[in-house]
């Protein structure tokens, strides 16, 4: 059973509108959450963070929202570019320790120009 | 500074074969990883060094044996290859297991079918 959820397998956004990408954990352990996003052909890079006693975390055009209560994580990209197409994956860490950390599956993200 | 490279790009074995994947980097970070990606999966931790001189299983250890050569090196090596181990493989690295103070970099993958 998966504990990080990123139930859209993709997604499509025109060019400058808002990207909202959503992830679904089932452990209350979790106390420090990761997004990193992925180009083909290339690995993953660290995106943004935040952490359990935070509900808001933002790095420019990135901004990661938390409701622990639901549950429940999204990050949102203003204005979308072209070159934010990539894969995201959302993790989660308990004990904030890499050998702790668990992926979601993934959202592809497409911007059209 | 290459950060992580990881050789080779693209393997294909057959079921008993064996192999190493080879991972270094050039950061000067104590703490190495090696994970794997399936389609519709997130990616699982095989085995991590904390540190040089040091291995720790992850999440999905079975079928693998890993050598932390030096600081730099972090090879995973397949013994008898399944078609279950086809996957990409990934390495990464950071200055230690902190995951609040510590940035994860990772190489470019490996990816590698067992027919």
């Amino acid at each position: 059973d998966q504990q990080v959820k990123q139930n859209s397998p993709s997604l499509s956004v025109q060019e400058g509108r808002i990207s909202i990408l959503n992830c679904d954990y089932t452990n209350s352990m979790f106390d420090y959450f990761l997004w990193y996003k992925k180009y083909p052909a290339e690995g993953p890079t660290f995106l943004i963070s935040i952490s359990s006693i935070k509900d808001k975390n933002e790095d420019g055009r990135f901004t990661v929202f938390l409701n622990k209560s639901a549950k429940h994580l999204s990050l949102h990209i203003v204005p979308s570019q072209p070159g934010d197409s990539a894969v995201y994956f959302c993790a989660a860490s308990w004990e904030t320790s890499y050998d702790k950390v668990i992926f979601g599956p993934g959202t592809s993200l497409s911007v059209i120009p | 500074n290459a950060g992580v490279t990881q050789t080779p790009k693209f393997q294909v074995l057959k079921t008993g074969q064996s192999m190493t994947l080879q991972c270094a980097q050039d950061m000067n970070h104590n703490s190495m990883y090696w994970y794997r990606q399936d389609p519709g999966m997130g990616l699982r931790l095989i085995y991590y060094s904390a540190s040089e001189g040091t291995t720790d299983k992850g999440e999905v250890p079975n079928g693998y044996n890993v050598s932390r050569l030096n600081k730099r090196e972090f090879s995973l090596r397949l013994e008898s290859a399944a078609p279950s181990q086809t996957s990409v493989y990934f390495c990464a690295s950071s200055f230690g297991l902190a995951v609040v103070t510590d940035t994860q970099y990772f190489g470019p993958g490996t990816r590698l079918t067992v027919l």
